[in-house]
């Protein structure tokens, strides 16, 4: 199993310029998340789903918007990129409402200029 | 919501020596998570912590959990080099059965010959 995986690992974005980025999982989990971290900051959640079709906000949604259009993936789009989310952004599953872990891809580092 | 405070945020210490990291929360949780991160690299679950009063043990790592005074705890016994990570705790905001998670800023941890 692969996991979590994220594409792409980086990217470099003029202000603007919109992107999507991709989070895939293959184990047949029902919730996804999206976190940004920045330093000094931890993570903080972007938006998450719990289950296909779904999607909810979290603590940072502004400037993010995602789709979960099939089960295994969750995809994150910025529609105009401002340097503030210059950041690394992980995706994370689980697959139960009960007390699971969730499991992180590799992330993302994005920088906007 | 949940706030969740992690201290210290640097540590840095000696093989062979002792230290605690201390993860306090704002509201009542019935689960703590430990994770932890190395340098460039994804989060990896550490200890899951269920209940008031849950201990687990991992090599030279001991986490422990008191949902009365809302703290978890993460030993660390005879430190070793490999040991040098980030280490995060989290917990669920609460309500709802989404798995959400809301993290600490991290405690950097550097073990020094």
């Amino acid at each position: 199993n692969a996991g979590v995986t994220q594409t792409p690992k980086f990217r470099v974005l003029k202000t603007g310029q919109s992107m999507t980025l991709l989070c895939a999982q293959d184990m047949n989990h029902e919730y996804m998340y999206w976190y940004r971290q920045d330093p000094g900051m931890g993570l903080r959640l972007i938006h998450y789903s719990v289950g296909e079709g779904t999607t909810a906000k979290g603590e940072v949604p502004d400037g993010y918007n995602v789709s979960r259009l099939k089960k295994q993936n969750f995809l994150l789009g910025l529609e105009s990129a401002a340097p503030s989310q210059t950041s690394v952004y992980f995706c994370a599953s689980t697959h139960t409402a009960g007390y699971n872990e969730q499991f992180f891809g590799p992330g993302t580092r994005l920088t906007v200029l | 919501e949940l706030k969740v405070e992690q201290n210290p945020l640097f540590l840095s210490m000696q093989e062979g020596k002792n230290y605690t990291i201390y993860c306090n929360y704002s509201t009542t949780s019935d689960r703590l998570y430990w994770y932890r991160q190395d340098p460039g690299k994804s989060l990896e679950s550490l200890f899951v912590l269920l209940s008031n009063g849950a201990v687990k043990q991992e090599g030279r790592l001991m986490a422990s959990l008191d949902t009365k005074a809302r703290l978890s705890t993460l030993h660390i016994t005879a430190a070793v080099h490999d040991l040098s990570a980030t280490y995060f705790c989290a917990g669920p905001p609460g309500g709802g059965a989404t798995n959400k998670l809301i993290f600490g800023t991290g405690t950097l941890l550097a073990v020094q010959p």
